[in-house]
């Protein structure tokens, strides 16, 4: 399976602008990058996805490097609600599967 | 957006018995569903993809037999835990893909909120 490597854990200040990393050297060139985000006690929660170019939503943004090797998450004005733990998943034979993801804690 | 469910949202019983918990799409057709675990602190595992009329296809190290899997109707899917024991206490989530966007640039999984299982 096509793998991800995120950082454990991250911190942000409220309405400050958070970028959450993800490295995939291995992607292939059919695999989309999706971004899931899954808060305490609950099931995850899509945030975005993208093949190529760079994709904006009302949640966030995702910036794909050119060679796809990478890729960054943006959220443009963190507040407390955006704690979670976020995933950066190569979508792969339809099955996601979850590497362990980052851990944000966002500070008032 | 799309909504899954799951029941029940948390359930305990004892060692030896079996438990069904049961997800539904609300609001869209699905073809596929799939079934998750998370431990404590830890990431989701998938165990197995459930196709609706068909068998489902488990991951390596899931034990089919334990873990019944029925995907009968285009909105639900059942996980049936067997002679559960206290090291399958677990949070069991379900996702689900809508049939309509399957396959294409919007596919995308929808979550349920999970099962917390208790086996004493």
């Amino acid at each position: 399976d096509a793998k991800t490597t995120q950082p454990n854990s991250m911190e942000s200040n409220e309405e400050e602008p958070v970028h959450l990393p993800c490295n995939h050297s291995t992607i292939s060139g059919t695999d989309y990058i999706h971004w899931y985000r899954q808060l305490p006690s609950q099931g995850p929660e899509y945030v975005i996805h993208g093949l190529t170019s760079n994709v904006n939503n009302r949640m966030a943004s995702l910036a794909i490097a050119e060679d796809r090797k990478s890729s960054t998450l943006i959220l443009h004005r963190a507040t407390l609600r955006d704690a979670a733990v976020y995933y950066c998943i190569l979508y792969y034979t339809d099955k996601l599967i979850f590497g362990t993801g980052t851990r944000l804690q966002v500070f008032p | 957006g799309a909504v899954v469910s799951q029941h029940p949202s948390w359930v305990i019983c004892k060692s030896g018995t079996s438990v069904k918990i049961e997800c539904r799409s609300l609001d869209f057709q699905a073809t596929t569903m799939f079934w998750y675990r998370q431990f404590p602190k830890q990431s989701l595992m998938l165990m197995a993809t459930s196709n609706e009329g068909s068998k489902a296809t488990y991951e390596q190290g899931v034990e089919k037999d334990k873990f019944l899997i029925n995907h009968a109707s285009l909105t639900l899917s059942t996980l049936t835990v067997t002679s559960a024991h206290p090291e399958d206490s677990s949070f069991y989530i379900c996702s689900a893909r809508d049939a309509s966007t399957q396959g294409g640039t919007k596919d995308e999984q929808f979550f349920g909120p999970g099962t917390r299982l208790t086996v004493l």
